[in-house]
């Protein structure tokens, strides 16, 4: 099984920058994800993380440390839509993914 | 990137009745496709793994009988809740692992499901 937690919310001003963190427990680890998910909506796949580091995609980094069972989302340039819950998710054995219960991000002027 | 077609979007049905929801991979094959469920402010929760030709995996306390998943093609999955009940109320979301790029799965739009 597994066990992953993250904060349950943020809050952060427009053009700042925000860090989200998770942490997890888990046998078999397969990689870890982050996901955007906007009320109502499906998630938007962010980023995958297998190896230790950090992973830059614009506005968007991840890191991953896997000998701590750590990894954090950095949101940079905030901008108002970015308010959404993020969601981590640790990839465990073959294609089982399992999701954090998300991040809460509100982005104010 | 790759598509994935989950329909309908929105559903309200009778309480004993069946639902079926279909999610499709438009552009891409996909061997192996997932079915959640979400309840409000709570995690996705995987209900049960579907691969292409074969008998779903499902998750520890999901009925495969009242949860009839059937992945006939590489690009369709389909999630049928039988009798459903108002307790089934919630958000199911399908995704599918592209086959040649397997660390990224796409998600469908999800599908907002109503027992009255």
């Amino acid at each position: 099984g597994q066990n992953i937690d993250q904060p349950t919310e943020m809050t952060a001003t427009e053009g700042a920058i925000v860090q989200i963190n998770c942490t997890y427990q888990t046998s078999g680890f397969n990689g870890l994800f982050w996901y955007q998910q906007h009320a109502g909506e499906a998630p938007t796949f962010l980023s995958y993380n297998v190896l230790d580091g950090l992973e830059e995609k614009g506005r968007f980094s991840s890191f991953l440390s896997r000998s701590k069972g750590y990894s954090y989302l950095l949101l940079k340039e905030l901008q108002m839509k970015d308010s959404a819950s993020y969601l981590c998710a640790v990839g465990e054995g073959y294609q089982k993914v399992t999701f954090g219960i998300g991040t809460k991000l509100q982005v104010i002027p | 990137g790759a598509v994935v077609s989950q329909h309908p979007s929105r559903v309200i049905c009778k309480s004993g009745t069946s639902v079926k929801i279909e999610c499709r991979s438009l552009d891409f094959q996909a061997t192996t496709m997932f079915w959640y469920r979400q309840f409000p402010k709570q995690s996705l929760m995987l209900m049960a793994t579907s691969n292409e030709g074969s008998k779903a995996t499902y998750e520890q306390g999901v009925e495969k009988d009242k949860f009839l998943i059937n992945h006939a093609s590489l690009t369709l999955s389909t999630l049928t809740v039988t009798s459903a009940h108002p307790e089934d109320s919630s958000f199911y979301i399908c995704s599918a692992l592209y086959r040649e790029k397997n660390t990224e799965a796409f998600f469908g739009q999800g599908t907002r499901l109503t027992v009255v």
